[in-house]
């Protein structure tokens, strides 16, 4: 089936560390997006792109970056992790040239900065 | 921005009972009202969602009712059953705009057996 791949899982790194969460997506959708949900706050957007050229800053983008490799692809780095990016974190594609605004979630990364 | 609110946080009702999750938008230029469900240690899924052109869609023991002059809308769950226990999240999308959802904080449902 179809599906968004998130890589890794689960991810324990400490404060200043350079790491790399990783998306993949089989479904064929331009649009590709990266959410991060705590306990209490919801799911906020932390960028997005609706096409390999288009990178554009969510609600709560700083600290954060992003690379859009291919249709299929779309990374999120923080470059130098701090304690308060520990959260889960969401890829999402979804294929609104259809006029279907559906997200399509990955499985997520758990995040935990020490 | 749009801005949604959504209450109540914790719902905690008995196994048969009724259950109405209720989220205000501040965008009158939003249309389209999905509502996600997330079971414990699962992806956010789409369960149910409605258009403006529409006051209320059903789809089994779920409902979703709209009211645009008031800007919210509700989720309702009849006769709840313990795998409904989840936490759910309403969002709000304006078309003619980027069509990116704005979420709400997410009501976390528990079904007592």
């Amino acid at each position: 089936d179809a599906d968004v791949t998130q890589t890794p899982r689960n991810r324990i790194t400490k404060t200043g560390k350079r790491i790399m969460l990783e998306c993949s997506q089989t479904k064929g959708h331009d649009r590709m997006y990266w959410y991060r949900q705590d306990p209490g706050l919801g799911l906020r957007l932390i960028y997005y792109s609706f096409d390999v050229k288009d990178i554009n800053k969510g609600e709560i983008s700083d600290g954060y970056s992003v690379s859009r490799q291919a249709q299929a692809k779309f990374s999120l780095s923080l470059e130098s992790a701090i304690p308060n990016q520990t959260a889960l974190y969401f890829c999402a594609t979804s294929d609104f040239g259809q006029g279907n605004e559906k997200l399509f979630f990955g499985s997520g990364t758990q995040l935990s900065v020490l | 921005g749009e801005n949604v609110e959504q209450h109540p946080s914790t719902l905690s009702v008995q196994e048969g009972d009724s259950a109405v999750i209720k989220c205000t938008y501040s965008d009158s230029a939003s249309n389209y009202f999905p509502w996600y469900k997330q079971e414990l240690g699962k992806r956010p899924q789409l369960i149910i969602d409605i258009r403006s052109n529409v006051g209320e869609k059903k789809d089994q023991r779920i409902a979703v009712t709209l009211n645009k002059t008031a800007k919210h809308f509700s989720l309702h769950i009849t006769e709840t059953q313990p795998e409904d226990s989840a936490v759910y999240f309403c969002a709000a999308i304006a078309s003619g705009g980027s069509y990116i959802p704005t979420f709400g904080r997410g009501t976390s449902l528990i079904v007592h057996p």
